[in-house]
């Protein structure tokens, strides 16, 4: 059985700093990219970053770029979301996300159950 | 970056009736390389995270129940949920995975009338 478990969040300052991780478990972890996906209080789903499974390449959204930082230890099967310059409008549920096997780019087949970053003075 | 919207923002429906929700890309997100096109559905209940229903725009997940279908190609895409339960009260999304950035739709509401 997949599991993915998040850890990390909580409140924090405006410009403060934060790193979630997810513990991964039930997979070949290092197979895998990973991802993750962040919902503001009673909004959508938001795509926040994608790490390739040998972490050699990375993607993030514009509204994250050069404040956030996605990381992977593979001998750990775990996660990292390193977050940066905070803003309140980074406040959100973040949840990390396995995809579907296959190729690059895949909907997600597992999410874990999210940590809530609070972002306020 | 392709932008997803959804229609209508919330719906309700009987027991037993059909629902449907209604996704448009602002591009398509149709390969030619393999003529599949890169459209997810995911169904999320309070509180938990969203689960996968459908990719390729109509192949359901395993496990997902016959009674919710994806239907559509190109830039237009249903999901369809043919006879509606109590427990399919949700919040719906869409999402493309043709590029990145990845986007979701805004989301459907099905409420039970």
């Amino acid at each position: 059985e997949v599991l993915l478990l998040e850890s990390g969040g909580g409140l924090v300052q405006p410009g403060g700093s934060l790193r979630l991780s997810c513990a991964a478990s039930g997979f070949t972890f290092s197979s895998y990219a990973m991802y993750w996906v962040r919902q503001a209080p009673g909004k959508g789903l938001e795509w926040v970053s994608r790490i390739s499974g040998s972490a050699a390449t990375t993607y993030y959204a514009d509204s994250v770029k050069g404040r956030f930082t996605i990381s992977r230890d593979n001998s750990k099967n775990t996660l990292y979301l390193q977050m940066n310059s905070l803003k309140a409008e980074d406040t959100a549920v973040y949840f990390c996300a396995k995809p579907l096997p296959g190729g690059n780019f895949y909907p997600f087949d597992n999410w874990g159950q999210g940590t809530l970053v609070t972002v306020s003075s | 970056d392709i932008v997803m919207t959804q229609s209508p923002d919330s719906l309700a429906v009987s027991l037993g009736e059909r629902a449907t929700i209604n996704c448009k890309s602002s591009q398509s997100v149709l390969h030619s390389s393999n003529n599949k096109s890169y459209l997810a559905w995911y169904q999320q209940k309070p509180g938990q995270p969203p689960k996968l229903l459908i990719y390729w725009a109509s192949t359901r997940e395993s496990g997902v129940p016959d009674r919710f279908s994806g239907s559509g190609s190109g830039t237009d895409f249903t999901l369809t949920i043919s006879s509606l339960q109590a427990e399919d009260a949700a919040v719906y999304y869409c999402q493309q995975y043709y590029s990145m950035p990845l986007t979701f739709g805004p989301g459907t509401k099905v409420d039970i009338k």
